[in-house]
């Protein structure tokens, strides 16, 4: 199994509603990334968890709270978002070396986010 | 700090016709480049990586990119455009000296394959 699954595909949420992307791999990847992708630019680094631990957080605003529940299950959750706040979201799983090396990342197929 | 150039934001071929895409990495010899492709509103796959086991390296749907040290280039070709392999792709290196294992992307290019 060599996929990164997350769900919804699509979301529409206003500027007040909590809702939550969710993200699973059953690799065993130790590694797992959220990044935010607008249209036509590469995918952007928001947050690293290397073994269940935060390990960088790339100066996201606090409306984006992430969680690591265990190695499998990776979480997003949205609050009072703002319309530039709409982009693809992109979860992404890899071996994550201790040793400071990188394997390949896998991403899962985004969640569309639409914030009105 | 790694980071790769993609020369080129679009780049637009005949079917048939040979496909060329540029990435050229900076500063040291890293450990990993990688080639990624997106089609339209999915997320990124991987096209293939290189390793350092050998210069040449062949990817899926026909792909293959050349390891240049002397020219720090990881170019991704393929002889033959088809219709499906109109895209956008990425190159990618691991960050490095960060204490991050996140990968720093190339800005894209963007193939079209004209009929």
């Amino acid at each position: 199994d060599t996929e990164v699954t997350q769900t919804p595909k699509h979301l529409v949420m206003g500027m007040t509603n909590k809702k939550s992307l969710k993200c699973e791999q059953h690799m065993g990847h130790r590694a797992m990334y959220w990044y935010k992708q607008k249209a036509k630019k590469p995918p952007e680094l928001m947050f690293v968890y290397s073994y269940e631990k935060l390990s960088i957080n790339e100066s996201v605003p606090s409306r984006f709270s992430p969680e690591c529940p265990n190695s499998s299950l990776l979480n997003l959750h949205l609050h009072a978002l703002q319309p530039e706040d709409s982009a693809l979201y992109l979860c992404a799983s890899s071996h994550g070396d201790r040793g400071g090396g990188n394997t390949e990342a896998f991403f899962g197929q985004g969640t569309r986010l639409t914030v009105v | 700090a790694q980071s790769v150039t993609q020369l080129g934001s679009h780049v637009s071929v005949s079917e048939g016709a040979l496909v060329l895409l540029r990435c050229n990495y900076s500063s040291s010899v890293p450990p990993y480049l990688f080639w990624y492709v997106q089609y339209p509103n999915q997320g990124l796959q991987l096209l293939l990586k290189y390793t350092s086991a050998a210069t040449l390296v062949k990817g899926i749907n026909g792909f293959e990119a050349e390891f240049k040290k002397s020219e720090t280039s990881f170019h991704l070709t393929k002889p033959s455009a088809h219709m499906s392999d109109a895209a956008e792709y990425f190159c990618a290196v691991p960050e490095r000296g960060t204490g991050r294992r996140a990968l720093t992307f190339g800005s894209g290019t963007r193939l079209q394959v004209q009929p």
